[in-house]
């Protein structure tokens, strides 16, 4: 069964770093792409960035400088780090297995992440 | 980066109504075109794959249909359960994009 579950902080100050972990299971993180989509508070949806099941990365241009996605693939997990972090940063983030036509199959749970002081 | 435009931003249906929801994109895209279901509080979940794919366990009474850069998601015989927010999503070049939305209501 094809399961990703996010976890971080709830609370992050501005100009922080968000540290956010995608623990994966049902598939492997070498066999098929992930991404992070962030939702703000009553808002649509947003693509973050993804890493390829060959390891190689991809960002939204719009965060790329405050960005880094990796993976540890004997635990099967998948990290995203976003620096530098400001309020309209708030939001529910979310990691997604990716199929083959670029579209979303599963989602984790999501983490409301608040970045206020 | 593709933007997609999506239509109505809200609309209400009664019970067996059928309704439909647009997107436009602002070029061309080859039928990589998702739908998703979003409920309050929950996380997005697939409903229609490469424009027309009906995603596993998902009710036939949902459909998607188009080509190029119009696409559209008929909603058949509305149920209670359908409520909620559609996304519609291009995965033809990255970034991927999402359109803003339509909230879907029973009447």
């Amino acid at each position: 069964q094809v399961r990703l579950k996010e976890s971080g902080p709830r609370l992050v100050q501005p100009s922080q770093t968000l540290s956010v972990t995608c623990t994966v299971s049902g598939f492997s993180v070498t066999s098929y792409h992930v991404s992070w989509v962030r939702q703000p508070p009553g808002k649509g949806l947003e693509w973050v960035g993804a890493i390829w099941k060959g390891g190689s990365t991809d960002y939204n241009s719009a965060l790329k400088s405050r960005l880094s996605i990796s993976r540890d693939t004997s635990k099967n997990q998948v990290f995203l780090k976003m620096n530098s972090l400001q309020t309209d940063d708030t939001g529910t983030y979310y990691c997604a297995k990716q199929g083959r036509g670029n579209y979303f199959d599963y989602w984790g749970q999501g983490v409301m992440v608040t970045v206020s002081s | 980066d593709i933007q997609m435009t999506q239509s109505p931003h809200s609309l209400s249906a009664s019970l067996g109504e059928t309704v439909s929801i647009e997107c436009l994109a602002s070029e061309g895209i080859s039928n990589y075109l998702a739908w998703y279901q979003q409920k309050p509080g929950k996380s997005p979940q697939l409903l229609i794959y490469y424009a027309s794919s009906l995603q596993d366990g998902v009710p036939s009474r949902f459909s998607g249909s188009g080509s190029g850069t119009q696409y559209s998601l008929k909603i058949s015989n509305m149920q209670p359960e359908d409520e909620g927010v559609y996304y519609c999503q291009q995965g033809y070049k990255y970034p991927n994009t999402f359109g803003a939305g339509t909230k879907l209501e029973l009447k």
